[in-house]
């Protein structure tokens, strides 16, 4: 199984910072990462797929980057209704496999 | 549009079984495989399996082998998971998620295990 270690667990920020998280896979997943917001009592949204394409509906102030093993997400001026917990995944094999997780909270 | 509706909360004794419905609309159900996920309280989100919607082959993670049993309704667009034989570390929220990057989700059954 493919295991996707993410960090950091948790963040601080200001609204208005930018902020990145990142996930090491622990083989190459060929850029099929997506990344994932959750705010509590609700389902996960996909925000990114295949390393940086944006959803239809994701605002421009999110990204992501990366290729082999490492990978990063970023917001770019933090909002506040970007206060939630983010989640990578990797599709490129069988089990899918989650990141811990990120909650991002304001300073 | 695209959704994927869920049953309702779930409260169940250890030992007893639960069925967790997810009915898709919007799109043609055969042409998207059916991803479970499960999330405990508190905790991250872990892969459970997947169930192909074309041939009804389920294929279930390690930890997920046994009680757990993921089915469809086709004529209904309806993937179903079954737990059996309910434990205490099953109390957890379940998600239904679309296609293999799981792009639609469910909204999330919470089943609670309580005797």
């Amino acid at each position: 199984d493919i295991q996707m270690t993410q960090s950091p667990p948790s963040l601080s920020a200001s609204l208005g910072d930018k902020v990145t998280i990142t996930c090491q896979a622990s083989q190459n997943i060929n850029k099929y990462i997506a990344w994932y917001q959750q705010k509590p009592g609700k389902a996960p949204r996909q925000l990114i797929r295949y390393t940086s394409t944006l959803v239809s509906g994701t605002p421009s102030r999110f990204s992501g980057s990366g290729s082999g093993r490492d990978y990063s997400f970023s917001i770019s001026n933090v909002e506040s209704e970007d206060i939630a917990s983010y989640y990578c995944l990797q599709y490129d094999n069988l089990p899918r496999t989650f990141g811990g997780g990120t909650k991002l909270e304001l300073k | 549009q695209i959704q994927l509706v869920q049953s309702g909360p779930e409260l169940k004794k250890p030992g007893e079984s639960v069925k967790i419905s997810c009915k898709a609309s919007g799109y043609t159900f055969t042409n998207y495989g059916m991803y479970w996920v499960k999330q405990a309280p508190g905790q991250g989100l872990q892969y459970m399996g997947w169930i192909n919607t074309e041939t009804g082959k389920p294929t279930y993670a390690d930890d997920f082998k046994g009680r757990f049993v993921f089915f469809l309704e086709t004529s209904a667009s309806t993937a179903y998971l079954q737990i059996n034989n309910l434990k205490n570390e099953d109390m957890a929220t379940y998600f239904c998620a679309r296609n293999y990057y799981f792009d639609y989700w469910g909204q999330g059954v919470m089943v609670t295990v309580s005797s």
